[in-house]
């Protein structure tokens, strides 16, 4: 079946670092990759998101590129900001199943400090 | 523009108890319609899905039961709760079909069972 595996958290960085939470993933078919985003008390946000290999998505400062070669997909951040701090899900959603279900990672939480 | 509303935003409700948590979409047909549940400090778990009014998929058993009456309303229930239902729920849709592989999500419902 599919799977995501994101690194653990928390992460705390100061304000202005640069940011990865890597993100890797077993999938059976084509996957689409996404990043969500919660806030404190809030649903989640789409951040970005790729639907094939190489495609990069990017969204607010973030990015993050489809490596079908490694089944990544790891989130950058060049500068970051204390509003910024949030939880970080990587996602993916299977063609061959329709795209009705979504499997989502574990969820890194982000502490950035000023 | 599309929408979705959860209400109650919080509920604080006695072990033994009865639980309907609604979910509604706006400006959009016949979407499909999820329940998530993220306890506190894990990931999100897919409890059921829709793809149709009365149509339910479950994807884990327990003593919550969900319900589609109308295309945009989606319910969530249970007869009687239990300590373990604490958590934050989470409504989403997404367009049917390839090419809606999207989730867009709730603002969530907070469940604290006493």
């Amino acid at each position: 079946g599919n799977s995501v595996t994101q690194m653990e958290g928390p992460v705390t960085l100061s304000e202005e670092a640069f940011l990865t939470i890597n993100c890797t993933y077993t999938a059976t078919g084509y996957p689409s990759l996404f990043w969500y985003v919660q806030y404190p008390g809030e649903g989640l946000q789409l951040l970005l998101k790729a639907t094939k290999a190489d495609d990069k998505g990017s969204n607010k400062g973030f990015e993050a590129t489809y490596r079908k070669e490694t089944t990544s997909f790891h989130l950058e951040k060049g500068s970051v900001q204390v509003s910024d701090s949030a939880v970080y899900f990587c996602a993916l959603s299977d063609r061959n199943g329709g795209y009705q279900k979504v499997t989502f990672g574990t969820g890194t939480k982000l502490q950035v400090i000023p | 523009s599309q929408t979705i509303h959860q209400w109650p935003a919080t509920l604080v409700q006695p072990v033994g108890s009865p639980l309907s948590l609604e979910c509604t979409v706006e400006g959009t047909s016949n979407p499909n319609l999820y329940w998530y549940r993220q306890a506190a400090g894990r990931g999100l778990q897919l409890l059921f899905y829709s793809v149709g009014i009365g149509q339910i998929s479950s994807e884990v058993p327990q003593n919550l039961s969900a319900s589609r009456p109308q295309d945009r309303q989606f319910i969530l229930s249970s007869k009687k709760l239990l300590l373990s239902d604490s958590g934050f729920y989470l409504c989403a849709w997404r367009t049917p079909g390839t090419g809606g592989e999207t989730q867009y999500f709730g603002p969530g419902t907070r469940l604290l069972v006493l």
